[in-house]
């Protein structure tokens, strides 16, 4: 059974642009999140979505959006870059439709993102 | 809100010997728990889970139990090789209903010597 895919698995972008990460959750898990890791603000919360709709959103500007497709794929993109969204991001699948989590969440190896 | 509170690291042990990572939360209900393993380079590995009170999480060698009580689930392992060198993340999510996130605590690095 294939895992969670991201891609790509490294990016390097320029301060000012934008960039597309992409996800496929394992077949089956309509659940996808997002979550951004730093050295300094550790893992942090991004969106959820399920079945095409964002469910939660994390405390982060409007530069960070993202959406799912009907297939469960999700993307996420960020808008005009910058030095301080130098992240791992990290998608995470699950089969659950409620909140416990019960399953808990699969992750993805994640998209490391340098921005210079 | 939700929050989760691990023990510090670096930790440094030698291979066999016993290792505890301590973790307490603060949440409202009957939060699911987890513990998360993060080697380097790739992403979170689900190591264990619990989710109700008393409930023991086990894989790998690896426990932590649901103490209600005391607020906490502490990760311990008997005997520990080096391959257990990574990163450990206690993490929760909210009651049922709730809003389909888990709340990570800041990670502990283990490192085991030979």
């Amino acid at each position: 059974k294939a895992g969670v895919t991201q891609t790509p698995r490294y990016l390097i972008k320029t301060r000012g642009q934008q960039v597309t990460l992409s996800c496929s959750p394992i077949s089956g898990h309509r659940s996808v999140s997002w979550y951004q890791q730093t050295p300094g603000q550790g893992l942090q919360f991004l969106f959820e979505y399920f079945s095409e709709t964002q469910r939660n959103k994390g405390n982060f500007p409007g530069r960070f959006s993202g959406r799912q497709f009907s297939n469960s794929r999700s993307e996420m993109n960020v808008s005009t870059l910058e030095l301080g969204d130098s992240a791992l991001y990290l998608c995470a699948s699950s089969p659950a439709s409620d909140g416990t989590l019960i399953f808990g969440y699969t992750f993805g190896s994640g998209t490391r993102l340098t921005v210079v | 809100g939700d929050s989760v509170t691990q023990m510090e690291g670096p930790v440094t042990l030698s291979e066999e010997a016993f290792l505890t990572i301590n973790c307490t939360y603060t949440a409202t209900g009957y939060p699911s728990l987890f513990w998360y393993v993060q080697y380097p380079g790739e992403g979170l590995q689900l190591l264990l889970k619990a989710t109700k009170a008393d409930d023991k999480g086990s894989n790998k060698g690896f426990e932590a139990t649901y103490r209600k009580e005391t607020t906490s689930f502490h990760l311990e392992k008997g005997s520990v090789q080096v391959s257990d060198s990574a990163v450990y993340f206690c993490a929760l999510s909210p009651t049922p209903g709730g809003d389909y996130k888990l709340s990570f605590g800041a990670g502990t690095t283990v490192t085991v010597r030979a």
